[in-house]
């Protein structure tokens, strides 16, 4: 068990739609990160989070954003959602913004119908 | 080019036979990196790392090994056992304060009993 956990495990919605996706970071780690892992693109970071503050960018969607709360925990928002948004989205966290290894959470799979 | 799912490079090994994964990785400025393994339905865990000045290091049944001439990076398991099954990533950390993991396509790992 990593200590990362997300919510919900699975989430079926229709194109369109908005979902939020959750993850609360393992005790002590400031930093978050949430990624995108489908079948023809493999592991795709999207966005970084520093003790609530935006750290780095990857390649996240203008439909997708993110944010970190005082409690350190983060969610995802995925609106207008279309067929291709359909992945595995995880989040990761660690102690500090470079140079220590992520831990994973079990991820989230979003099916958009 | 490979891709997770469908085109994932996959490697045979029996039980009780070293395994190597091997991976190249792409930014000669990355200054650290990890390797992991993703098990069915989780999340990728972290097995081993090793920073730019090193170029081997050694963990329980696993050895990372670092070629910075070539920007090649293997991973080599002892005595391969059933349970080793799964995809393995390596990473790497482009540098800076950031800390955001670059991934490599993945390689499936079977273990025959």
């Amino acid at each position: 068990d990593s200590g990362v956990t997300q919510t919900p495990k699975h989430l079926i919605t229709a194109t369109g739609q908005r979902v939020t996706l959750r993850c609360s970071p393992r005790s002590g780690d400031l930093s978050v990160y949430w990624y995108q892992q489908s079948l023809d693109q493999g592991l795709q970071f999207l966005i970084q989070y520093y003790n609530g503050e935006e750290r780095a960018k990857g390649n996240i969607l203008e439909r997708f954003s993110a944010q970190q709360f005082p409690d350190l925990h983060s969610e995802l928002n995925l609106s207008s959602l279309e067929l291709g948004d359909s992945a595995l989205y995880f989040c990761a966290s660690s102690v500090i913004g470079g140079d220590s290894p992520l831990h994973f959470g079990n991820g989230t799979r979003l099916t958009v119908t | 080019g490979e891709s997770v799912g469908l085109h994932l490079p996959t490697l045979s090994v029996q039980e009780g036979d070293n395994s190597i994964i091997n991976c190249a990785y792409s930014n000669s400025a990355s200054d650290y990196f990890i390797w992991y393994k993703q098990e069915s339905g989780k999340g990728p865990q972290f097995i081993i790392d090793i920073r730019s000045n090193m170029d081997k290091r050694q963990g329980q049944r696993v050895t990372v090994l670092l070629n910075k001439t070539v920007k090649h990076l293997s991973l080599q398991i002892a005595a391969t056992q059933p349970g080793d099954s799964a995809v393995y990533f390596c990473a790497e950390d482009w540098g800076g304060s950031q800390g955001n993991l670059i991934f490599g396509k993945g390689t499936k790992l079977s273990v025959k009993p």
